[in-house]
Parts: structure tokens; C-alpha cells; sequence
């Protein structure tokens, strides 16, 4: 499995700010996700993270509204831009293990209200 | 294309009671099969998954889930049902064919309420 923390775990935002998401992994890993858990639904995936290249998104995210910084193996930021309160939801990075790299294993998730 | 249908968004059981939570999956290739669980604010834990191996998997907390082809279906069960098993649960698909687990898509979840 993995050891992987988020900051901040919850947090209240006001219309118009921004939030950034930190996503820290106990070891390297190649491939870092971004997903998205609105209230009372299923998770959607906003985006992968590689380090070295630019993040891809799925149909639905744009770049302008969840900018994500890859450094390096073991650290990712998404940001939450210019928030309305359809953004209220939770977020959680993930990161592939396993033998065949198969399995994804889930951060604590941050909880984001936007008022 | 792959898609996940859990069958019941709700699901209450008396403790004690046998623990079934429907999955089918739709893909066009061998998938990949997971279960996860979220327990009220946190995130989601693995409790098994299905790579191509055994079709009965067993996972974490008593839970197994068994692959069955023809029936499309990856239902999850756990004989006995404890108070702390009350979450929500998730199942999950990706094609075996990438290698990877990027594709992963998610059911839209079921929650498991346990009765005293």
C-alpha cells in the first residue's frame, strides 16, 4: 500500500478565492491522480499527474480552473480556482502500487466547502 | 468504453446478518475489479480486487467477492455484519489491457447501514 497525506484536510472558502490541495506520498511514485467526491456522489477524475510533463485532465477539467503542480515523485498540489459554491466537494489525490502497478491507493481526501 | 452499476444506493442489514452488495461491470476487455470502502470523513480503503487471478477474492474485515463472467457481476459479501462495517462502498473497474490502474471508474456507491 501507500502512506499518503493531505493538506488541508477541510477548509470553508469564500466565492472567488482559491484553494491549493496538497497531495504528500510516503515513496517515489510515477503516477499521481486528482479526484473529485461531490456530496453524495460517486468520484470523478479531474486529472493525472506525471512528474516532469503537464498534467492531463478528462473531459469536463480544464487546466485554467484546477492548475496541478507535479515537482517531483512524491508530491503533487491541485488548485481550486476562482471557487464557486458548485465546488464544494471533496478531493482526493491518489497513487498507483502494486506488482503490476494495478491498484489505486487513496488519500484522506480534503473537504472544501465554498460559501 | 467500461462502466460500474451498483444495485441499491441504500442497504441496511441487522448485525449479525449476512452483508451483499451488488456490482456488475460493463467492459469490453478482461477487467480489473476493486472494492473500496469510505468510512464517514475519510477516504477510501481497499478491501480486495479482482486482477485476473482466483475468481473468489478475499479482502480485508471478513469481505470477499467473487468474479463471475457470464453473470457480469463482482457482488461483494461478508457472512456476518458488525456495527462497524456501517460505510459506504464502492466499486471500481479498469481494463487489464492498459496495465495500469488509471482508468479506474467508479460506481456510484452503496451505503451500508447495519442495525443493532
Amino acid at each position: 500500500s501507500a502512506v499518503i497525506s493531505q493538506k488541508p484536510s477541510r477548509d470553508i472558502c469564500q466565492r472567488g478565492t482559491s484553494l491549493t490541495i496538497q497531495c504528500q506520498v510516503d515513496s517515489q511514485v510515477t503516477m499521481m491522480f486528482w479526484y473529485r467526491q461531490q456530496p453524495g456522489q460517486s468520484l470523478t477524475l479531474i486529472a493525472t499527474a506525471n512528474q516532469g510533463s503537464e498534467a492531463t485532465y478528462e473531459s469536463g477539467f480544464v487546466i485554467d480552473k484546477f492548475p496541478i503542480s507535479r515537482p517531483n515523485l512524491t508530491f503533487s498540489t491541485l488548485t481550486v480556482s476562482n471557487m464557486s459554491p458548485e465546488d464544494s466537494s471533496i478531493y482526493l489525490c491518489s497513487v498507483v502500487r502494486g506488482r503490476r502497478g494495478d491498484t489505486q491507493y487513496f488519500g484522506p481526501g480534503t473537504r472544501l466547502t465554498v460559501l | 468504453a467500461q462502466s460500474v452499476t451498483q444495485l441499491g444506493s441504500h442497504v441496511s442489514v441487522s448485525e449479525g446478518a449476512l452483508v451483499l452488495l451488488r456490482c456488475n461491470y460493463s467492459s469490453s476487455v478482461p477487467p480489473y475489479l476493486f472494492w473500496y470502502v469510505q468510512y464517514p470523513n475519510q477516504g477510501l480503503q481497499l478491501l480486495l480486487k479482482y486482477t485476473s487471478a482466483a475468481t473468489l477474492v478475499k479482502g480485508i474485515n471478513g469481505f470477499e467477492a467473487e468474479f463471475k463472467k457470464s453473470e457480469t457481476s463482482f457482488h461483494l459479501t461478508k457472512p456476518s455484519a458488525h456495527m462497524s462495517d456501517a460505510a459506504e462502498y464502492f466499486c471500481a473497474v479498469s481494463l487489464s489491457a492498459s496495465g495500469s490502474a488509471r482508468q479506474l471508474t467508479f460506481g456510484s456507491g452503496t451505503q451500508l447501514t447495519v442495525l443493532p
